[in-house]
């Protein structure tokens, strides 16, 4: 079965610290790879993605995520924490099975990052 | 660029009572419509999907309805409430040309 696990309800960091937000998937074949982000109250918004290619790839406001297919993990990542990266990320696997047109999304828990100032 | 309308962002409705959130998409043709439900502020609970007018799949059994009247609308429905339909519920669309899902904003929904 598809699975996401974010491990961490809860990650602290310091403002101006690098920070790390772990994802890990279980999926068969070559998945889809996504964070989002969710500030209170608000919808989701799309941060970045890994589909092929570069296992490091960069997204909105400064998040980068590396892909390790050998640890099928995708970790978020940013150098330098900004008290305003405060926020609900949520890790997302989008399997290449099954029929038709289907694109569930297989969502991770999500992540509650917080900077300190 | 694509955008996803949803509304109203909060709804305050009594116990028994019906229930009809809307979404629209622009800037898509024929995209794959979701309908969520977050609790808590956390996890994402897939309830309805479709992949065309008409065409609606529910993923858990419960007291809602989707609806798929036309290809960029998608319409989430009750016809009575109960308080555990409380939460958050958004709506989702991936483009045909897409693999990343867009969400609206949300509406905050509390049975009372």
């Amino acid at each position: 079965a598809q699975s996401v696990a974010q491990p961490e309800d809860q990650v602290n960091v310091a403002e101006g610290n690098p920070l790390t937000v772990k994802c890990t998937y279980s999926v068969s074949g070559n998945p889809y790879l996504f964070w989002y982000v969710q500030y209170p109250n608000r919808g989701l918004q799309f941060l970045l993605k890994y589909i092929t290619g570069d296992n490091l790839v960069k997204g909105s406001y400064g998040f980068e995520a590396e892909f390790n297919k050998s640890q099928t993990s995708f970790h978020l990542k940013k150098p330098s924490a900004l008290v305003s990266d405060s926020a609900l990320y949520f890790c997302a696997v989008r399997g290449l099975s099954g029929a038709g047109n289907n694109r569930k999304l297989i969502w991770g828990l999500g992540t509650s990052l917080a900077v300190n100032p | 660029s694509q955008t996803i309308h949803q509304w109203p962002a909060t709804l305050v409705q009594p116990v028994g009572s019906p229930l009809s959130l809307e979404c629209t998409v622009e800037g898509t043709s024929n995209p794959n419509l979701y309908w969520y439900r977050q609790a808590a502020g956390r996890g994402l609970q897939l309830l309805f999907y479709s992949v065309g007018i008409g065409q609606i799949s529910s993923e858990v059994p419960q007291n809602l309805s989707a609806s798929r009247p036309q290809d960029r609308q998608f319409i989430l429905s009750s016809k009575k409430l109960l308080l555990s339909d409380s939460g958050f519920y958004l709506c989702a669309a991936i483009g045909q040309s897409n693999t990343e899902a867009f969400f609206g904003q949300g509406t905050r929904l509390t049975v009372v």
